[in-house]
């Protein structure tokens, strides 16, 4: 089974919706993270938790909140999707954070 | 400001040659650095890192050599693969970075061609 998994997979959403997208991980991880990937921009932050108690604004935090549910979970959500919100989005664990981090398989989210 | 510059958005090589991946950073506080691979419709995975007291590190056929001088660091791939095909992320952080995340460039698209 895969350590970090995202859900959904792949979702198409209409402008104005709330979106949730979910992490789960079972590698331990204190650290996680939220990234968006669009082509030509790699990966830019949006949210990193460095345990439940702690929530910090990334590189590109506007339009998106997140919650730390539990060691294992961390969840993204657009309260109000907007079509250039369109993107990958991965999720990521870290044990510390100058360590390797562990990439979910991502979500590809479509607003139109 | 991008403090992780990957200035080649691509790079296409003929397989069994060298690929050289290349990326320079801007910030004097970043002294342990990694490298992602990402295929398409998977997240990216680690590949090989570095840190500032060495010079390169060398994980079969994947080389980094890092000059800390010029602030910049390359990944080497010999002999190049099929399956090396992928994006290439180049990733910095300072060793004791306290609570600072990495920092990621935009990534280079390598094709390697049979």
């Amino acid at each position: 089974d895969a350590d970090v998994t995202q859900t959904p997979r792949n979702r198409i959403t209409k402008t104005g919706k709330r979106i949730m997208l979910e992490c789960s991980q079972t590698k331990g991880h204190d650290r996680m993270y939220w990234y968006r990937q669009d082509p030509g921009l790699g990966l830019r932050l949006i949210y990193y938790s460095f345990d439940v108690k702690d929530i910090n604004k990334g590189e590109i935090s506007d339009g998106y909140s997140v919650s730390r549910q539990a060691q294992a979970k961390f969840s993204l959500s657009l309260e109000s999707a907007i079509p250039n919100q369109t993107a990958l989005y991965f999720c990521a664990t870290s044990a510390e954070v100058s360590e390797t981090q562990y990439f979910g398989p991502g979500t590809r989210l479509l607003v139109l | 400001d991008q403090q992780v510059k990957q200035n080649s958005p691509s790079l296409s090589v003929q397989e069994g040659r060298i690929s050289i991946l290349n990326c320079d950073y801007t910030n004097s506080m970043f002294d342990y650095f990694l490298w992602y691979k990402k295929y398409p419709a998977e997240g990216p995975t680690f590949l090989i890192s570095i840190s500032s007291i060495k010079d390169k590190n060398e994980d079969g056929r994947f080389t980094v050599f890092l000059n800390k001088s010029a602030k910049h660091l390359s990944l080497h791939i010999v002999p190049s693969q099929p399956g090396d095909s992928a994006v290439y992320f180049c990733a910095a952080i300072p060793w004791n970075s306290g609570n600072t995340p990495l920092v990621f460039g935009k990534g280079t698209r390598l094709s390697v061609i049979a």
